[in-house]
C-alpha cells in the first residue's frame, strides 16, 4: 500500500536550518510528484511547493522563495525539504503530499505524511 | 497570492445537510477544474475527500459531494454524521501565479 513516512520532530534555533524527510513506498517513487504543505499553530493548511521526484524540477510559493528548498534522492525513495535561516514565523507542521495524477501535476493530493512539527526556539 | 475563501464555520445537527463555499479572489476557482476538498481531523494527516471538483475518492461516502459555480465551488455534506465534526479545506490552482492555493479552512460542528 502506499505510504509516506516522514521524519521526527525537530527543535532549532532562530536562524538555523531544517530538513524533513519524506520516504515512499507502494508506487513508482519517480511516477508522482510530491506537495509539501504547512499547518502554522492556529492556522489552516498553506502550499510550500512541489518538487518533481523524476527530474528533480521544484516550484516554490512565493512567500518560501528564497529560503526553502526541495530536494530528492531516487536510491532511497526519498523527498526532502529543507527550510534556512528559521524565523519566527516557520514552526509548525509540514507534511508531505502526494499528487494523485500519475506524470504531471494537479495539486491534488491521495496520500499524505504523518506530518513533521517544527519548532523554533530563540 | 490570496487563499481561497472559505466561512469559518457551519453546523449542523445528525441527518442535516451543510454547504461549504470556496471563493476565488478573482476567477481562479471558476477558470480551473482540480478543485479538491480535505478534511481534517486535528493531529492527524488531512484526507482527500473530493477531486476534480466533484469526484470522490474509493471509500468516501456517498454523503459528501462537490460542485462548482463560476469562480465558487461547494462541498456539500448530506446527512451529517458526528465524525463528520472536522475542519475542511478546499484547494485550487492560482492560474495567475501558477501556485496551488488553499481555502482558509471552515470548521464543520455537528
Amino acid at each position: 500500500q502506499v505510504q509516506l513516512v516522514q521524519s521526527g520532530a525537530e527543535v532549532k534555533k532562530l536562524g538555523a536550518s531544517v530538513r524533513v524527510s519524506c520516504t515512499a513506498s507502494g508506487y513508482t517513487f519517480t511516477g508522482y510528484y510530491i506537495h509539501w504543505v504547512r499547518q502554522a499553530p492556529g492556522q489552516g493548511l498553506e502550499w510550500v511547493g512541489w518538487i518533481n521526484p523524476k527530474t528533480g524540477d521544484t516550484n516554490y510559493a512565493q512567500r518560501f522563495q528564497g529560503w526553502v528548498s526541495m530536494t530528492r534522492d531516487t536510491s532511497i525513495r526519498t523527498v526532502y525539504m529543507e527550510l534556512s535561516r528559521l524565523r519566527s514565523d516557520d514552526p509548525g507542521v509540514y507534511y508531505c503530499a502526494r499528487d494523485l495524477r500519475n506524470d504531471y501535476n494537479v495539486g491534488e493530493y491521495d496520500y499524505w505524511g504523518q506530518g513533521t512539527l517544527v519548532t523554533v526556539s530563540s | 497570492q490570496s487563499a481561497l475563501t472559505q466561512p469559518r464555520s457551519v453546523s449542523g445537527s445528525p441527518g442535516q445537510s451543510v454547504t461549504i463555499s470556496c471563493a476565488g479572489p478573482g476567477s481562479d476557482a471558476g477558470i480551473y477544474n482540480y478543485v479538491s476538498w480535505y478534511q481534517h481531523h486535528p493531529g492527524k494527516a488531512p484526507k482527500l475527500i473530493i477531486f476534480d471538483v466533484t469526484k470522490r475518492p474509493s471509500g468516501v461516502p456517498d454523503r459528501f459531494s462537490g460542485s462548482k459555480s463560476g469562480n465558487t465551488a461547494s462541498l456539500t455534506i448530506s446527512g451529517l454524521q458526528p465524525e463528520d465534526e472536522a475542519d475542511y479545506y478546499c484547494c485550487s490552482f492560482a492560474v495567475s501565479y501558477n501556485v496551488y492555493v488553499f481555502g482558509t479552512g471552515t470548521t464543520v460542528t455537528v
